[in-house]
């Protein structure tokens, strides 16, 4: 069985370029959440998405959202770009909610310029 | 708000050898806690999870404990080897909320 993958592993922006990260769950997972993960912050939960409805989102600016699509792939936009967006991105997925385990994928690593 | 810390920061020990890894949350109405290990610039695999209404759970050389009124976790790795080297990040979910919480994780290096 395929893991979480995330596309692309890696991307250079400058500041107030906008982005796309792309994340296809694990076949049959239902559940995509997504994660900031940086030095200083550490990991933090940016929003979940199940059956194409967002169901939680973290604490962050309206710059950062999300979709998903009926396939259950999922996609994260940022736009105006800032210094401090520069972070891995991971995306996770699981069959449903609940007690279900999360499986991660390898990540999107952003840096802003 | 929920917290999760985990202690200590970094971990040094030689080959064979077995320990623990601690973590403990402030809230203590949680749904379940989860045992990760992140290799550098990677993604995070789960290594255990532990319902809130289970006391432990083991994979091998790996045994995670739950003691959820006091609000800790421990993680115990048994006979360690260099390739058991990594963050390990322990994260809760609470009840009525669908996200993680992290711990800062614990870096742990295993000399040969």
């Amino acid at each position: 069985k395929a893991g979480v993958t995330q596309t692309p592993r890696y991307l250079i922006k400058t500041r107030g370029q906008q982005v796309t990260l792309s994340c296809s769950p694990i076949s049959g997972h239902r559940s995509v959440s997504w994660y900031q993960q940086t030095p200083g912050q550490g990991l933090q939960f940016l929003f979940e998405y199940f059956s194409e409805t967002q169901r939680n989102k973290g604490n962050f600016p309206g710059r950062f959202s999300g979709r998903q699509f009926s396939n259950s792939r999922s996609e994260m936009n940022v736009s105006t770009l800032e210094l401090g967006d520069s972070a891995l991105y991971l995306c996770a997925s699981s069959w449903d909610t609940g007690f279900h385990t999360q499986y991660f994928g390898p990540g999107t690593r952003l840096t802003v310029l | 708000k929920q917290e999760v810390t985990q202690i200590p920061a970094a971990l040094s020990v030689p080959e064979g050898e077995n320990l623990v890894l601690n973590c403990s949350f402030t809230d203590s109405a949680i749904y379940n806690l989860q045992w990760f290990r992140q290799d550098p610039g990677k993604g995070l695999t789960s290594l255990l999870l532990i319902q809130s209404s289970q006391r432990e759970q083991t994979s091998g050389r790996l045994n995670a404990s739950l003691d959820k009124s006091s609000g800790r976790s421990t993680l115990y790795i048994a006979a360690s080897q260099p390739g058991d080297s990594a963050t390990y990040l322990c994260a809760v979910k609470g009840q009525g909320a669908q996200k993680l919480v992290f711990g800062q994780g614990t870096r742990l290096t295993i000399n040969p």
